[in-house]
């Protein structure tokens, strides 16, 4: 079965400080692997993906992620943050083998940042 | 190219009512998941619609059903309505074709809240 850890239901940083949430996950087969951001009241919008190939991957908004498999984690990082950045995020996985696509999300880190 | 809509936004019933979620795909799309979130949760899977037939379903009981229709919208339908059921209700769709994955973008929810 796979699953998704998100450590840290709950981060807080400076504007302008450096932005990283963390995603570890357990999969038997190669992932998939998505992050998620979620505003209040909204539904979720696609940051970045890894599928395959190169495993730093550039999202909207400046954020990107790293695959490294040897450590079973997708960590998001953003060199700056912006108070347009606060919001929850959620970290996904699915299969690539599955035949349904289905997305298995963790409990998500909202993010908080101060002036 | 118009995104994925849901509605109602909101939506009250009280205990053992039914309830009906709809979902409109992102043109071009031919796959719909629905997602339940809890309040302070991530997303859980529900099940997904492919050519009309369910296609995977998660850890929900038999009284969480759906459709999917030729012009690829769905319905999510809730009989029996339990306090626990009171969540977002999230719909995504997805392209399917021949071994590509299929990236999920999400509506806006419907808010269902059971009294």
């Amino acid at each position: 079965a796979q699953s998704v850890t998100q450590l840290g239901s709950h981060v807080s940083v400076s504007e302008g400080a450096l932005v990283l949430l963390r995603c570890n996950y357990s999969s038997s087969v190669p992932p998939y692997l998505f992050w998620y951001v979620q505003y209040p009241n909204q539904g979720l919008q696609l940051l970045l993906k890894y599928t395959t190939g190169a495993t730093l991957v550039k999202g909207i908004n400046g954020f990107e992620a790293e695959f490294k498999k040897s450590e079973t984690s997708f960590h998001l990082t953003k060199p700056s943050a912006h108070m347009s950045d606060a919001a929850e995020y959620f970290c996904a996985v699915c299969y690539s083998g599955g035949s349904n696509y289905k997305l298995t999300f963790g409990k998500g880190t909202l993010l908080t940042v101060n002036p | 190219e118009t995104g994925v809509t849901q509605s109602p936004t909101h939506l009250i019933k009280t205990r053992g009512q039914q309830v009906t979620l709809r979902c409109s795909s992102q043109s071009g799309h031919n796959t719909v998941s629905w997602y339940q979130q809890a309040l302070g949760q991530g997303p859980q899977f529900i099940f997904q619609y492919y050519r009309e037939e369910e296609n995977g379903r998660g850890n929900f009981p038999p009284r969480f059903s759906g459709l999917q229709f030729p012009n690829y919208s769905s319905e999510l339908n809730v009989n029996a309505l339990e306090l626990d059921d009171s969540a977002l209700y999230l719909c995504a769709s997805s392209k399917r074709t021949s071994g590509s994955t299929d990236t999920q973008y999400f509506g806006p929810g419907t808010r269902l809240t059971v009294l």
